[in-house]
């Protein structure tokens, strides 16, 4: 079965400081990626995914994420974060022909002023 | 506008009572499913439907139920309601079955057994 592990349960930063959340995942074969973020009290919005092709992906609000298929990690990236990016970050995968889209547990992050 | 609507947005059960959480999405999305939300859990799959007619069990089904009579409606019954239940559920769909497209999710359903 598939796992997805974010390494980090909180990460708190300054404002305009750069970010990095961690995930890594466990599967032998191919894999969608995912990320997703969920601000306070509601539900969760697609950040970025990764299907194929270049491993770098950007996303929406300055965000990206680089596939590293050797370490099997899907890290997310900001370089300059602002208080507004306060909320939970959750890492997902979803497998070939699988049905079920597996979370990690979460990174909640925290922009400080 | 287009969406995951979710019903209701809170409830507060007394145990052994049953209800069922409503979802419907407008977006002829095949697939949908159903995740509960703990602390420190993530999310966890209870169950998903590829299709009208196709459910499956999740990572997490016991004392949940589900049914898929319409593309669009897949409702969650909690038949005898017990305080491990006590979580948020979260209703998802995809017009891919490996979610390519990414998944849209309802906003919640905050639910209280006491």
């Amino acid at each position: 079965a598939q796992s997805v592990t974010q390494l980090d349960s909180q990460v708190p930063v300054f404002e305009e400081a750069p970010v990095e959340l961690r995930c890594n995942y466990s599967s032998s074969v191919s894999v969608y990626l995912f990320w997703y973020v969920q601000y306070p009290n509601q539900g969760l919005q697609l950040l970025l995914k990764y299907l194929s092709g270049s491993t770098l992906v950007k996303g929406i609000n300055g965000f990206e994420a680089e596939f590293n298929k050797s370490q099997t990690s899907f890290h997310l990236r900001k370089p300059s974060v602002h208080i507004s990016d306060t909320a939970e970050y959750f890492c997902a995968v979803s497998k070939g022909s699988n049905y079920k889209l597996t979370f990690g547990k979460g990174t909640l992050l925290t922009v400080n002023p | 506008n287009a969406g995951v609507t979710q019903t209701p947005k809170f409830q507060v059960l007394k145990t052994g009572q049953s209800m069922t959480l409503q979802c419907a999405q407008d977006m002829n999305h095949e697939y949908m499913s159903w995740y509960r939300q703990d602390p420190g859990m993530g999310l966890r799959l209870i169950h998903y439907s590829v299709g009208a007619g196709i459910t499956d069990q999740g990572e997490v089904p016991n004392g949940y139920n589900v049914s898929r009579s319409t593309t669009e409606d897949f409702p969650l019954r909690l038949l005898s309601a017990a305080p491990s239940q006590t979580s948020v559920y979260f209703c998802a769909s995809s017009y891919s079955s490996q979610g390519v497209g990414g998944y849209t999710f309802g906003s919640g359903t905050r639910l209280t057994v006491v």
